[in-house]
């Protein structure tokens, strides 16, 4: 475990489907992200948060929506998603938004929409 | 656009050689350099910073940085079957998140 722990690890949802991914840190880190990571694709910055913010939301459809109750928590709510969608979900956190210290990324959860 | 290029592999090296990893970046105003490490199936692990120009090492891996030219580089001397995963080069540009390379793909044999 690296201090980020993701939930499940492991998800088969059909395109009507309603589900969410649970990103946990016990780092006391202020910044969390999610990436997805699709095959032979560098990793897509999808959504930041600071201090429980929203900081960036890199033109991802509506049919992800975050959400971050405290600076521990980051959830990835899902919805009618398409088979595209199919990828690595990961999630990281960093002790400030400025990267300059790196990231620590969660074991990801592996998404399959059929 | 803020760009990070690497060489997506694979790249086949024999167990005990030097493996050589580059990455070329767009931004010439970026500070921070990562290389993470990411074995299939598992999430990445960061395994090296830099931030200044020259060397940096640590155990048998040496990142290279040259801030005139844009690249940043990964050695990994005395390269073992456990070394064979794909590794990210990761850029900071000033005031931006992250931006990850495609990764490439390093397979030591035995």
């Amino acid at each position: 475990e690296t201090g980020v722990t993701q939930t499940p690890r492991h998800l088969v949802m059909g395109m009507t489907n309603k589900k969410s991914l649970k990103c946990e840190q016990h780092l006391g880190h202020n910044a969390m992200y999610w990436y997805k990571q699709s095959a032979k694709k560098p990793l897509e910055l999808m959504f930041v948060y600071s201090l429980e913010e929203r900081v960036e939301n890199n033109s991802v459809p509506s049919r992800f929506s975050p959400e971050c109750p405290n600076s521990s928590h980051l959830f990835l709510h899902l919805h009618t998603l398409q088979p595209e969608d199919s990828a690595l979900y990961l999630c990281a956190s960093s002790q400030v938004l400025d990267t300059g210290y790196g990231y620590t990324f969660g074991s990801g959860t592996r998404l399959t929409v059929v | 656009q803020k760009e990070v290029e690497q060489n997506s592999g694979p790249l086949s090296v024999p167990e005990g050689a030097i493996a050589s990893l580059n990455c070329t970046y767009s931004d010439r105003g970026s500070q921070s350099f990562f290389w993470y490490r990411q074995y299939s199936g598992k999430s990445p692990e960061l395994i090296m910073f830099i931030y200044s120009n020259g060397d940096k090492e640590d155990g048998r891996f040496t990142a290279q940085l040259n801030k005139a030219s844009q690249y940043v580089s990964l050695l990994i001397r005395d390269s073992q079957p456990s070394d064979s995963a794909t590794y990210l080069c990761a850029v900071s540009p000033p005031g931006q998140n992250f931006v990850f390379g495609p990764g490439t793909r390093l397979s030591v044999l035995p």
